[in-house]
């Protein structure tokens, strides 16, 4: 059973450009998590999807948008990078029970993004 | 708003020896806790978790933590560690209100156990 996994595994970018990052969820789950961890720091929550919305936002400007599919994998898009945008973005995945509610999540390995 | 402080930044330990990474949380409310681990270069691992019922809650790897709610900490607790053990270990905490969607996590704790 494969985890979830994450592409590109590493990348770099320049100041001003645009970044797509891709996560495919473990099997059988259906909401997907962006994390971005700063270097010496703990992961930062960035948005969640589920059923293909946007369901719940940290405090990241509109620069960071995703996208769900109906497959289940995402896609992390941030646009007119900056250097501070340099991190650590690691995926989870998880399932909603029949509660409604989530409780553990799973996750990738990461895309390590480095903005010059 | 909710907060987690995980209140050492680096823990030395001796391999064998017990340790005890401590981590308190700020919230009005009933929480999820969870303590995950991070080795160098790799995502993060779950250790072990609090949804409810018992207060001492057992993980992988011969780790254990206690949740407190009266001093709202959720410490984490190893017998006996291991030189393999060295990692970064981070506390979090969710609000089922909301789904337990939003996790907040703390800045983590370097354990490095020496030989």
């Amino acid at each position: 059973d494969a985890g979830v996994t994450q592409s590109p595994t590493h990348l770099i970018k320049t100041r001003g450009q645009q970044v797509t990052l891709r996560c495919s969820p473990k099997s059988g789950h259906d909401t997907v998590s962006w994390y971005q961890q700063a270097l010496g720091q703990g992961p930062q929550f960035i948005f969640q999807y589920y059923e293909e919305e946007e369901r719940q936002r940290g405090n990241f400007p509109d620069r960071f948008s995703g996208h769900q599919f109906p497959n289940y994998s995402s896609e992390l898009n941030v646009n007119a990078l900056w250097l501070g945008d340099s991190a650590l973005y690691l995926c989870a995945s998880s399932q909603i029970y029949a509660s409604g509610l989530l409780y553990e999540q799973y996750f990738g390995p990461g895309t390590r993004l480095t903005v010059t | 708003a909710q907060s987690v402080t995980q209140l050492d930044s680096q823990v030395p330990v001796f391999e064998e020896a017990p340790v005890e990474l401590r981590c308190n949380y700020s919230s009005s409310v009933s929480v999820y806790l969870f303590w995950y681990v991070q080795y160098p270069n790799q995502g993060l691992q779950l250790l072990l978790k609090y949804l409810s019922g018992s207060t001492l809650v057992k993980g992988i790897n011969g780790f254990e933590a206690e949740f407190n709610k009266s001093q709202t900490s959720f410490h984490l607790r190893k017998p006996s560690v291991h030189i393999s053990d060295t990692a970064e270990y981070f506390c979090a905490v969710s609000d089922p209100r909301t789904g337990g969607f939003k996790t907040i996590f703390g800045a983590g704790t370097r354990l490095f156990v020496k030989a």
